[in-house]
């Protein structure tokens, strides 16, 4: 079983659509949890960290749920430049080894 | 500016040439490590390094080496390439006490 599982997509959504990823995690010991934005096989760039409490930057919300292992990421308001792979990424062993997810496609259209 | 920088960007070399994929940061980041990058499989880690002479491998380190004898620098090493090590491979460096991973701009390797 994979550590970390992401819809692939893609996800073609009109601009000004929300739209939600979820990402679920097989390890209970995992420690930290982010999403990463990635442009077509570009390098990876941190888009947020996940809190158990949740959080929130502009139009992005990540949620994190340990009871069931997942992960989630809600865009609203969508904008043609969040055209990109989203890449959910979990920390284990005090930040030592980091595990992606293959990432979840996402096409904003006009 | 700060950043992470690899060298090649681009290579196509033949099985069995030995070959050293640099990388180089300018932040005093204590931990960096190597990823490869394939279709379907996202990212995976090859070797980590916790500070200068501290190496450990990642999930995917066999055909790898890698050392660290300046903070700044972690170079991959394929000693003996072969065409399952054709991908798209990635260094990253974080600063000791956060998680935020900062990448450099890639490596596609093509072996033959």
């Amino acid at each position: 079983r994979k550590e970390v599982e992401q819809d692939p997509g893609p996800f073609n959504v009109p601009e000004g659509a929300t739209v939600a990823f979820n990402c679920t995690y097989s390890n209970s010991a995992s420690q930290s949890f982010f999403w990463y934005r990635q442009d077509c096989r570009k390098e990876p760039k941190l888009l947020m960290s996940v809190y158990s409490s949740g959080n929130e930057d502009g139009r992005f919300t990540a949620q994190l749920n340990r009871a069931s292992q997942y992960i989630s990421l809600l865009i609203r308001d969508s904008k043609l430049s969040d055209s990109a792979t989203y890449l959910c990424v979990v920390g284990r062993y005090n930040f030592n080894k980091f595990y992606f997810g293959s990432g979840t496609k996402l096409n904003v259209k006009p | 500016e700060a950043q992470v920088t690899q060298n090649p960007r681009y290579l196509i070399t033949v099985t069995g040439k030995k070959l050293t994929v640099t990388c180089s940061q300018n932040m005093n980041h204590e931990y960096m490590s190597w990823y490869r990058q394939d279709p379907g499989l996202g990212l995976r880690q090859i070797y980590y390094s916790m500070n200068v002479e501290v190496t450990d491998k990642g999930d995917v380190p066999e055909g790898y080496k890698v050392s660290r004898k300046e903070k700044r620098n972690f170079p991959l090493i394929l000693e003996s390439p072969s065409p399952n090590q054709t991908s798209l491979y990635f260094c990253a460096s974080i600063r000791g006490g956060s998680d935020t991973q900062y990448f450099g701009p890639g490596t596609r390797l093509t072996v033959l």
